[in-house]
């Protein structure tokens, strides 16, 4: 079963672009890689989804190398609303998040 | 607007009560999740459901049981609380397509205290 590993906590400034690393040694063949977004008092929240190399949205770029045994999750010029907990999931067969990240952005 | 909704957002009882935790989902989802969540630990799959009176362990269901007689509603049991159970319990629904490809929708969450 895929266990994830996350940096607990990260600091950022506005305007500045985050990079958050899960890693995932075990990932199954048919397991995807999905991250979460939650603030406080508030359940998560979907952000990005993907299987290998490369996906963007409005939000966010989620890269993943070819082992797949790892994916990071970029968020372009963060703002304060940013801050928030990350988390990554591999999910196949069952869901496993990780411990998450906790992102602060300061002024 | 999608919608996922549980029953308390704060919930209070003493260590033996039997505990009703209830999830309503609008999306006509098949698949939906009770998770626990605390600090440090991140989210922990308790039970999932992916029809109607089915139902599957996940990694910490000791202590807790469930109840899916209707797809909408999902429901966590605590049979006899103990304290170790408080917790904030989060609830999620996807849809049919393979529960690892689809986006989950969770509710506010419930923050539960036993005394």
């Amino acid at each position: 079963l895929a266990k994830t590993t996350q940096p607990i906590s990260m600091d950022s400034y506005e305007g500045q672009e985050v990079n958050i690393t899960c890693s995932h040694n075990n990932i199954a063949t048919n397991d995807y890689i999905t991250w979460y977004q939650q603030f406080p008092s508030q359940g998560p929240r979907f952000i990005i989804q993907g299987y290998k190399t490369k996906v963007t949205n409005e939000v966010a770029s989620l890269f993943i190398p070819a082992d797949r045994k790892s994916s990071t999750l970029s968020l372009p010029r963060v703002s304060l609303s940013d801050t928030a907990v990350y988390y990554c999931l591999v999910a196949g067969a069952l869901m496993r998040f990780g411990a998450g990240t906790r992102l602060t952005v300061k002024p | 607007d999608v919608k996922v909704t549980q029953s308390s957002r704060y919930l209070v009882k003493r260590t033996g009560e039997k505990v009703f935790l209830e999830c309503v989902q609008d999306m006509d989802h098949e698949n939906m999740f009770w998770y626990r969540q605390d600090p440090g630990l991140g989210l922990r799959l308790i039970y999932f459901s992916y029809d109607v009176k089915m139902k599957e362990k996940g990694d910490i269901p000791e202590g807790y049981s469930v109840s899916r007689e209707k797809k909408e509603r999902f429901s966590l049991i605590l049979e006899s609380a103990s304290t170790n159970q408080t917790s904030m319990y989060l609830c999620a629904s996807t849809g049919r397509e393979g529960l690892g490809l689809n986006e989950q929708f969770f509710g506010p969450g419930t923050r539960l205290t036993v005394l």
